[in-house]
Parts: C-alpha cells; sequence; structure tokens
C-alpha cells in the first residue's frame, strides 16, 4: 500500500536553530498538508499546499513556518528559529482529489 | 469553525470485549475519518466515513450526517487495539479537525 514518507523520525535542536522535516507524499496525491501534535494534545492543522501554493494556513503557522515543494517529490516544512514550545510530533499527510488524508508515521521534534 | 467532542476520553477493556466510541460534530462535515494512534505515535486511518456504515473485520464505523455523529465499534478487542482512537473531519477541504481522542487500554 502506497504511504507517506517522513524523515527524520526524531531531531533533537537547540532553541534558535533552523530545522526542515522532510515529507515523501503518495506519489499521485495532490494536495499536502502538515499537522502537528504536542505530547498529550489533539492533532492539530498547521497548513495545506496545492498546485505549488499554501491554499489554506492555521494561526499556528506563522511567519516562523514555511513550506516548499523544491521538486517533485518533496514537502518540506522548516521552522527558522525554534522554540521550545515547538516540540511536538509533526505529521505530514497528503490526499488525492476525495481529500481522503495518509498521514505519515511523524517527526517528533525535541527543542532544547 | 468545526467543533470534534469524542467520548469516552478514557475507555479499559478486558480483552475479548466489545466497545462503542463517539464523535459528535458541531456543523455538517463533507469528510470524516477515523485513525487509530499506535504506541510509536503513528497514525492508521481506520475509515474515510462521510456517511454510511462500512466494515473492517473486528471495526466498523457508521456516520449518521443528518445528526452530526459518527461511532466506532470495535469488537472482540485484543491488546494491539491499545491506543488513542481519533476522529477527525473536515467541510471541503483537507483542514482536518480532530478531537480530543479516546485512549482505549485492553487488558490481557
Amino acid at each position: 500500500e502506497p504511504e507517506v514518507t517522513q524523515t527524520p523520525s526524531h531531531q533533537v535542536t537547540q532553541m534558535g536553530q533552523e530545522v526542515i522535516l522532510r515529507c515523501v507524499p503518495i506519489s499521485n496525491h495532490l494536495y499536502f498538508y502538515w499537522y502537528r501534535q504536542i505530547l498529550g494534545q489533539k492533532v492539530e492543522f498547521l497548513v495545506s499546499f496545492y498546485n505549488n501554493e499554501i491554499s489554506e494556513k492555521s494561526e499556528i503557522f506563522d511567519d516562523q513556518f514555511s513550506v516548499e515543494r523544491p521538486d517533485g517529490s518533496n514537502f518540506t516544512l522548516k521552522i527558522r528559529s525554534t522554540k521550545l514550545e515547538d516540540s511536538a510530533m509533526y505529521f505530514c499527510a497528503s490526499s488525492d482529489r476525495a481529500n481522503v488524508l495518509t498521514f505519515g508515521a511523524g517527526s517528533r521534534l525535541t527543542v532544547l | 469553525g468545526i467543533q470534534v467532542e469524542q467520548s469516552p476520553p478514557d475507555l479499559i477493556l478486558q480483552e475479548g470485549a466489545n466497545s462503542t466510541l463517539r464523535c459528535n460534530f458541531s456543523d455538517s462535515v463533507n469528510n470524516l475519518q477515523w485513525f487509530h494512534q499506535n504506541p510509536w505515535g503513528q497514525l492508521i486511518n481506520l475509515f474515510y466515513i462521510p456517511s454510511g456504515t462500512k466494515q473492517n473485520g473486528r471495526l466498523s464505523a457508521t456516520t449518521v450526517a443528518t445528526e452530526r455523529y459518527s461511532l466506532l465499534y470495535i469488537s472482540s478487542s485484543q491488546t494491539t487495539d491499545s491506543g488513542v482512537y481519533f476522529c477527525a473531519g473536515s467541510g471541503n477541504t483537507g483542514k482536518l479537525i480532530f478531537g480530543q481522542g479516546t485512549t482505549l487500554q485492553v487488558k490481557p
């Protein structure tokens, strides 16, 4: 079964450092998403991406965050200057036109 | 925006027991999915069920769209069913709104 692949599975970084989380969505999917889950809390929407531009973003997705599809297969989330409160599990997801989302295994970010 | 409420928040079962998890939505949704988050944190898609009933092995789900709720049934539960179950819904986009989840523990 096709899957969404995320790397790294776990990253530890110092406050103020830049972090890039990478995702390879399912190959024939057109819509891409990032969600995050702070430990013990629910999963929250960050951003959706279609046709090489952001289609929707939440208020969490401030100027510190950016997304990019640098080539035909990767989809990245960059956090410019990490804060302690950015520590969370970050999930990438992709969907076809039917909007049935398939999630990756997640990237756990720990900011010290 | 859409609000999603799940119940119960926690559930402890003996292996072999059946259970029903509920998800209520504050507004109509066009997309509704149930997920299982395993102990490693992975979100496994169980059902895409904006309406009607679906079954997959010991799991089944029913969504009554007109009354804005969905139910997930787990029959003959096993220890591997343990984890957190989330429902999530959206309007016409992929912006899924998640509930707080039901934490299920199945004891041997």
